[in-house]
């Protein structure tokens, strides 16, 4: 089972420039979040979505956009990439939304950005 | 404010030792309490999770956590550790919405 797929693993970038992290699942499940894992802060959401079409702010989504076309993918895109931007991305999964459904995690993105 | 709190960064232990590992949640009700664990490189893989009842939860290698409502905490045991569990761990809750809220991690490290 692939579960929840990102694209790259790692990534350097320059200052103002733009880029997609990629994120796909194969469970068909309709929620899907990005977080981001800075040192000693645990995870902060940044976007969720919940079904194709449907997508809605996070704790810190400034800098970032997403789109949800189909059920399976959930694109992060950063614009104008900021070293503030530097950190561990991690796209996640679940059945629903009710809290008793655990989420599904992806490896991870690595991204510089200098 | 809800939080999560994680007290310890880093815990250091001894192969074949005890491990308890705190967690502190602050929600207005009860949280649905979860415990994820981080190898390196790789995502969050969830160890076992708390919604009501029986407030000793197993979970998977190995583990177990036992909810008290009383102290507002969540630790997480095991009886004899192993040289595969040093990873980073988490604690997170989460109550009627989407939204999970993570304590800041404890890094194990084991000894041989």
């Amino acid at each position: 089972n692939a579960g929840v797929t990102q694209t790259p693993k790692f990534r350097i970038l320059k200052i103002g420039q733009s880029m997609t992290l990629q994120c796909a699942q194969d469970m068909n499940h309709n929620y899907m979040y990005w977080y981001r894992q800075d040192p000693g802060m645990g995870l902060k959401l940044i976007y969720y979505s919940v079904g194709a079409g449907i997508t809605d702010k996070g704790e810190v989504p400034n800098g970032y956009n997403v789109s949800r076309s189909t059920t399976e993918d959930f694109p992060l895109r950063l614009e104008l990439a900021a070293p503030s931007q530097t950190s561990v991305y991690f796209c996640a999964s679940s059945y629903s939304l009710e809290e008793d459904q655990p989420q599904h995690f992806g490896d991870g993105t690595r991204l510089s950005i200098l | 404010a809800q939080s999560v709190t994680q007290p310890d960064i880093h815990i250091t232990v001894s192969e074949g030792a005890s491990l308890e590992l705190r967690c502190n949640y602050s929600y207005g009700a009860t949280p649905y309490l979860f415990w994820y664990v981080q190898s390196p490189g790789q995502g969050l893989q969830l160890l076992l999770k708390y919604f009501s009842g029986d407030t000793l939860v197993q979970g998977i290698k190995g583990f177990e956590a036992e909810f008290k409502r009383s102290q507002s905490s969540f630790n997480l045991r095991k009886p004899s550790v192993h040289w595969s569990d040093a990873a980073e761990y988490f604690c997170a809750g989460s109550t009627r919405t989407y939204k999970y809220i993570f304590g800041t991690g404890t890094r194990l490290k084991v000894l041989a």
